[in-house]
């Protein structure tokens, strides 16, 4: 089973509609957990990191995260073209520092 | 701040032949860096981690010999793909973890170096 685990997509969403991506990790015991987007051809950015559980929002990003379900999701509110890129979910497992990406999830925004 | 500069963002090279990239921190020290590696349409593959002033500790089924890693200061990191072939062609994105995060700060990555090799 991999660590960290979401769906290819690609998800696609009118523009101003909300767009919501999940990931399942393995790991019982991680503690991080971490939203990145990566535009074609280039690194990942971070829009939002999540340690506790429940929800955390930054502007128009909703971070949702249940250790319970192991289960950690991002929501994007209002939509726009320029959203449309890959999202990558990561998980630092355990204590040793290491970031584990997801196959990431490309959204694809409806003008 | 937190800004982590790798060079070069290309390069194309010849089948054999090895290349060196060049990892770092501007306006922060790196105790530990991370090099991954993309291959098109799919994730980032951790490959190593690197410590200012020891040993690179690689994932496995990476091979330690072909991707030399030097970690010789608190603000540089290198990685030089020795006797490369097309197959190693890639994207290779390094990362840095300041010295004053804890173990769970996100990391910062740097804008990537895109391998070819012919």
């Amino acid at each position: 089973q991999k660590e960290v685990e979401q769906n290819s997509g690609p998800l696609s969403v009118p523009e101003g509609a909300i767009a919501s991506l999940n990931c399942t990790y393995s790991d019982r015991v991680s503690q991080s957990f971490f939203w990145y987007r990566q535009y074609s051809g280039k690194s990942p950015e971070l829009i939002m990191s999540i340690y506790s559980n429940g929800d955390k929002e930054d502007g128009r990003f909703t971070a949702q995260l249940n250790k319970a379900s192991q289960y950690v999701s991002l929501l994007i509110r209002d939509s726009q073209p320029s959203d449309s890129a890959t999202y990558l979910c990561a998980v630092i497992p355990d204590s040793s520092y290491k970031l584990i990406f997801g196959s990431g999830t490309r959204l694809l925004v409806r003008p | 701040g937190a800004v982590v500069s790798q060079h070069p963002s290309r390069v194309i090279c010849k089948s054999g032949t090895s290349v060196k990239i060049e990892c770092r921190s501007l306006d922060f020290q790196a105790t530990t860096m991370f090099w991954y590696r993309q291959f098109p349409k799919q994730s980032l593959m951790l490959m190593a981690t690197s410590n200012e002033g020891s040993k690179a500790t690689y994932e496995q089924g990476v091979e330690k010999d072909k991707f030399l890693i030097n970690h010789a200061s608190l603000t540089l990191s290198t990685l030089t793909v020795t006797s490369a072939h097309p197959e190693d062609s890639s994207f290779y994105i390094c990362s840095a973890r300041g010295t004053g995060s804890t173990y769970n700060s996100p990391l910062h990555f740097g804008n990537g170096t895109r391998l070819t090799v012919t």
